[in-house]
């Protein structure tokens, strides 16, 4: 069984960029779910995404976009960078959207760590 | 609305200390579920324990246990005999059916370090 794997695992971006992280979920899950973890504190739900469509989404701007492909691997994308964005960056995957997730649990990837300068 | 608190910001012990790490929660639902997770220094949240509102029994698993009571809203974490491989931040997080929509609300972490 293979885990939840993210790239890059690191990125340093300057204010006003873009940028793009990508999650593979877990095998046999059809649900990702994004965080974003500010230094010394607890993750802050973004969006999460079951069978390729929106399924839950956190307070962040539009900016903040994703998507799911047919084999449940999800992209996080940002523009505008500011740099509050500067930040852990964590997906999960798990089952059966957002009622499967918050009843059986999630199981996160190692992280993308954003620097905007 | 939900919440989730974490009323210990650090703790600190010496090796083979016993260490409990406390977890209070509100919710007006009846159903709901409730998680412990650990990130250790290289970031990635390790999922520890899941629990259902209806099930009460205590939980132990090699060196860890879980006290869940709900006439007082816990969720206690307990490492028995710590390890310095112990240290890292624990975080509780609750989802219930209502306000959240099962999303997880976090509590704000317990740093633990365990010291040799």
């Amino acid at each position: 069984e293979t885990g939840v794997t993210q790239s890059p695992t690191h990125l340093i971006k300057t204010r006003g960029q873009q940028v793009t992280l990508r999650c593979s979920s877990q095998s046999g899950h059809n649900t990702v779910s994004w965080y974003q973890q500010a230094l010394g504190q607890g993750p802050q739900f973004i969006f999460q995404y079951y069978r390729e469509e929106e399924n839950g989404r956190g307070n962040f701007p539009p900016r903040f976009s994703g998507l799911q492909f047919p084999n449940y691997s999800s992209e996080l994308n940002v523009n505008a960078l500011e740099l509050d964005d500067s930040a852990l960056y964590l997906c999960a995957s798990s089952l059966g959207g957002q009622r499967g997730s918050g009843r059986v649990g999630q199981f996160f990837g190692p992280g993308t760590r954003l620097t905007v300068l | 609305a939900q919440k989730v608190t974490q009323a210990q910001t650090e703790i600190s012990v010496v090796e083979k200390e016993d260490v409990t790490l406390d977890c209070v929660y509100e919710t007006r639902d009846t159903t709901y579920y409730l998680f412990w997770y650990k990130q250790p220094p290289s970031g990635e949240l390790v999922f520890l324990i899941r629990r259902n509102s209806f099930d009460e029994q205590n939980e132990i698993s090699g060196r860890y246990s879980w006290n869940f009571q709900k006439s007082t809203s816990s969720f206690n974490f307990t490492i028995t005999a710590s390890q310095v491989v112990d240290s890292a931040v624990y975080f509780c997080a609750l989802s219930d059916s209502q306000d959240s929509n099962y999303q997880l609300i976090w509590g704000a972490g317990t740093k633990l370090i365990i010291k040799p």
